[in-house]
């Protein structure tokens, strides 16, 4: 079966930092596009971050631009965020979500999610 | 950023009855619309991408339509598995974006 796996949530400080990681397996990964989306619980969903299936490019939400970075390592099969700058409202669940084959912004698979706290 | 509204927020039906959700977005998003289900405590699950098709192993109860402005997700015949919350979300121009959802509840 697709996965994806996310890990790396916790209770952070407020200006902390954190990496989420998502391991994906049981598809080829390096074809895909990668997304991160987050959720507040009880609230509705947010895009967080974008990344093309090579890297070459990325994209961001204004609310997180400049303060958090995607990457991929396309031979370990993982998808990282970056998050630096933490503030109380990027307190959410944190999904990846891998974009239907052929498509940017049609989310097929997503993982289970990583809960992340902002508070002192 | 476009703004998708979703209505009515909560939907209260009966197993076996039809159910209209609507995705209305502050510009046009042609087709580029998707729907998505999410149960408690569960990630949401892709159902209909570009305004119409049905992802991998959706039943074929759920069906969308509409293009530019106005978007319609439709369950033609709810099972008990179907009460959930339904997110529409537009791919036309970044930043990607999601309705407030449709809560689906049992009358």
């Amino acid at each position: 079966e697709v996965q994806l796996v996310e890990s790396g949530g916790a209770l952070v400080q407020p200006g902390g930092s954190l990496r989420l990681s998502c391991a994906a397996s049981r598809f080829m990964f390096i074809y895909y596009n990668m997304n991160w989306v987050r959720q507040v619980p009880g609230k509705g969903l947010e895009w967080v971050s974008h990344i093309s299936s090579s890297s070459s490019t990325s994209d961001y939400a204004d609310s997180v631009k400049g303060r958090f970075t995607i990457s991929r390592d396309n031979v370990k099969n993982l998808l990282f965020l970056q998050m630096t700058s933490l503030r109380a409202e990027d307190t959410a669940v944190y999904y990846c979500a891998r974009d239907l084959r052929g498509t940017e912004g049609a989310f097929d698979i997503w993982g289970r999610g990583t809960m992340v706290t902002v508070s002192s | 950023e476009i703004v998708l509204t979703q209505s009515p927020a909560t939907l209260s039906l009966s197993p076996g009855e039809r159910a209209t959700l609507s995705c209305r977005a502050s510009q046009s998003v042609s087709s580029y619309l998707a729907w998505y289900q999410q149960k408690p405590g569960q990630a949401p699950r892709l159902l209909i991408y570009d305004a119409s098709n049905r992802a991998t192993g959706i039943a074929a109860r759920f069906s969308g339509s509409g293009s530019g402005t106005d978007f319609t997700l439709t369950i033609s015949s709810l099972e008990p598995e179907d009460f959930a919350v339904y997110y529409c979300q537009q791919r036309s121009l970044p930043p990607w974006t999601f309705g407030q959802g449709t809560k689906v509840e049992i009358k």
